[in-house]
């Protein structure tokens, strides 16, 4: 089955810098790699998602970029806000499955 | 336009005792999973619905089953609890078309074992 792993565990930076979290997946079957946020006391939150036939999207001051051929997959935040804090999951879906990472718990300091 | 809605919000229960969770999916969305998210780590695929009937499941037990009713909505339901089933229990809705569609979660169900 996939295994999904990210890193890192923990990121903290400076209100206003970029945050990058990085995500490995094995299945190459793989088609669909969302990202989620998730605050305390909230389910997840869909906040961007990309498919194997598209290498990079962007959506205001968030973009995740795809590498197939090396099977990872990054969410990168620019000019970051306090708001931003909250823990962060990737996932990626093969056709019969679908597995998370263990999350990326990020804090923006003002 | 409503999101999904689960219910309770927080459930306590005792090792071996059974119990039922519920799940409105959001208006529209005709797809329901279940995921266990245990403390600091990512949710777990527990199984799909759709057309009433479970399309695919992930690698949890026969004590976890679930249903899903004519207007969409769910149950997941667990037996013979353990302390390992502690956990917080969210549900996601989506359209038709497989796992991988866009889903949308609820807040979920804190479940306590003692």
């Amino acid at each position: 089955g996939e295994n999904v792993e990210q890193h890192p565990s923990t990121l903290s930076v400076q209100e206003g810098d970029s945050a990058v979290i990085k995500c490995t997946y094995s299945d190459s079957a793989s088609n669909y790699f969302p990202w989620y946020k998730q605050e305390l006391g909230k389910g997840p939150q869909l906040i961007i998602d990309i498919r194997s036939n598209v290498g990079e999207k962007k959506d205001q001051r968030i973009a995740v970029t795809l590498n197939k051929t090396a099977k990872h997959f990054s969410l990168h935040i620019t000019e970051t806000q306090p708001e931003d804090s909250a823990v962060y999951f990737c996932a990626a879906y093969p056709p019969d499955d679908m597995r998370f990472g263990a999350g990326t718990r990020l804090t923006v300091k003002p | 336009d409503a999101g999904v809605t689960q219910s309770p919000t927080h459930l306590i229960k005792t090792r071996g005792q059974q119990v039922t969770l519920r799940c409105s999916p959001k208006s529209g969305h005709d797809t329901v999973s279940w995921y266990q998210q245990a403390l600091g780590q990512g949710p777990q695929f527990i199984f799909q619905y759709y057309e009433e009937e479970e399309r695919q499941r992930g690698n949890f037990p026969d004590r976890f089953s679930g249903h899903q009713f004519p207007n969409y909505s769910s149950e997941l339901n667990v037996n013979a609890l353990l302390l390992g089933d502690s956990a917080l229990y969210l549900c996601a809705s989506s359209l038709a078309g497989g796992v991988n569609q866009p889903q949308h979660f609820g807040d979920g169900t804190r479940l306590s074992i003692l």
